[in-house]
């Protein structure tokens, strides 16, 4: 079993609708979650980050956190084709900093 | 204020060649690492430096080695390239436990 693994893509969806991307991880001490966003040819970029179980907007972006299910998401509400890209989640285990990160999933907003 | 900077972004190597990839930040930030990114396979850690003066081998640290020459700088040695060291190298930096800043990569290329 792959430590982190975020749903299988491509994902798409049309212009406005709500994207939602999965992720699961297998250290139940995983302390810190994240979400980085990377266009074709480019460096991932950090997007969103959580800490406590629940919900974190931040303007379209809607983080959620379930450790007792090991189950991380993000939602993009009012998805525009600027939000296609790779979203790859990422986790801090019990060793100290370091991030383990999925295979992310390929997002596709048509018009 | 430059953020993580990598040098080169592209090379080529023959088989058998040595270099080296330069990574430095401009953060202040304590930790430095670097990954590589092939297909598929999301990006997996090769080695990380907690801190100035310690080096620690990550999750595909064999045909690798890394000098954290300072706070700014830490630096990947490939003694030996090999085809299967083809990928995309990316250094990254951040304070303890939080997301990453990552470098623009490196596309290296072993024929």
């Amino acid at each position: 079993q792959k430590e982190v693994e975020q749903n299988s893509g491509p994902l798409s969806v049309p212009e406005g609708a709500i994207a939602s991307l999965n992720c699961t991880y297998s250290d139940r001490g995983s302390q810190s979650f994240f979400w980085y966003r990377q266009y074709s040819g480019k460096s991932p970029e950090l997007i969103m980050f959580i800490y406590s179980n629940g919900d974190k907007e931040d303007g379209r972006f809607t983080a959620q956190l379930n450790k007792a299910s090991q189950y991380v998401s993000l939602l993009i509400r009012d998805s525009q084709p600027s939000d296609s890209a790779t979203y790859l989640c990422a986790v801090t285990g019990t060793s100290y900093g370091k991030l383990t990160f999925g295979q992310g999933t390929i997002l596709t907003v048509h018009p | 204020n430059a953020g993580v900077t990598q040098t080169p972004k592209f090379q080529v190597l023959k088989t058998g060649q040595s270099m080296t990839l330069q990574c430095a930040q401009d953060m202040n930030h304590n930790s430095m690492y670097w990954y590589r990114q092939d297909p598929g396979m999301g990006l997996r850690l090769i080695y990380y430096s907690a801190s100035e003066g310690t080096t620690d081998k990550g999750e595909v640290p064999n045909g690798y080695n890394v000098s954290r020459l300072n706070k700014r700088e830490f630096s990947l040695r490939l003694e030996s390239a090999a085809p299967s060291q083809t990928s995309v190298y990316f250094c990254a930096s951040s304070w303890t436990g939080d997301g990453y800043t990552f470098g623009s990569g490196t596309r290296l290329t072993v024929v």
